[in-house]
């Protein structure tokens, strides 16, 4: 029944170790989204996909690699994990481009020790 | 670059009371304006979305207007209750994503 679902809710890792995140929406969007929260609560996108293909890429480090295997799914590998990735990664969808409302997942929490 | 900003920062009314948000943005070139509700560990939950052409949107004792020419949204709770106690965001739609305030964080004593 989740609209938008993410995996896993919580991850706790060390420094260093290469981690994913997935993201699965049965709303039949076409557009899925990363965002960041950060310990202030600041939310800013990360990635835009459209259709499978990079719409957006909001100057996020290539330590960070979204995959979309298709429509449905946006998965967030990173790699090296640093001490400042620590923060609460949200996934979105929406149907079509910026006049559509998006729709969130409950987010993962991530820290890394 | 866009900014968004919301006013107060944070708020506590006592149960009954109206609720006034503000929220401002620099770059009124937006597609629309959405209002989100956050809970302490949850994710975001969807109140109110106003087309850049609309001037506001109802949802039963929610209320939000948009001056899309001075940049400009206020979102009103009609008497508050507890469970209305949440951190509120309000983000803009430009080009494929949200640009989000820092968010009111709401408190309703009972």
């Amino acid at each position: 029944d989740t609209a938008v679902s993410q995996t896993p809710k919580y991850l706790v890792t060390q420094m260093g170790n290469d981690k994913s995140i997935k993201c699965e929406q049965n709303l039949g969007h076409d557009t899925m989204y990363w965002y960041k929260q950060d310990s202030k609560k600041f939310l800013k996108i990360m990635f835009s996909y459209n259709n499978k293909e990079l719409i957006i890429n909001e100057t996020v480090p290539n330590r960070f690699s979204p995959k979309s295997p298709d429509k449905a799914h946006l998965n967030l590998h990173i790699n090296s994990l640093e001490l400042g990735d620590s923060a609460v990664y949200f996934c979105a969808s929406s149907l079509g481009g910026s006049n559509q409302p998006q729709h969130f997942g409950d987010g993962t929490r991530l820290s890394i020790l | 670059k866009q900014e968004v900003t919301q006013i107060p920062a944070a708020l506590s009314v006592p149960e009954g009371e109206n609720l006034v948000l503000n929220c401002s943005f620099t770059d009124s070139a937006i597609y629309n304006l959405q209002w989100f509700r956050q809970d302490p560990g949850k994710g975001l939950t969807s109140l109110l979305l106003i087309q850049s052409s609309q001037r506001e949107q109802t949802s039963g004792r929610l209320n939000a207007s948009l001056d899309k020419s001075s940049g400009r949204s206020t979102l009103y709770i009609a008497a508050s209750q507890p469970g209305d106690s949440a951190t509120y965001l309000c983000a803009v739609s430009n080009d494929y994503k949200l640009s989000f305030g820092a968010g009111t964080t709401v408190t309703v004593r009972a």
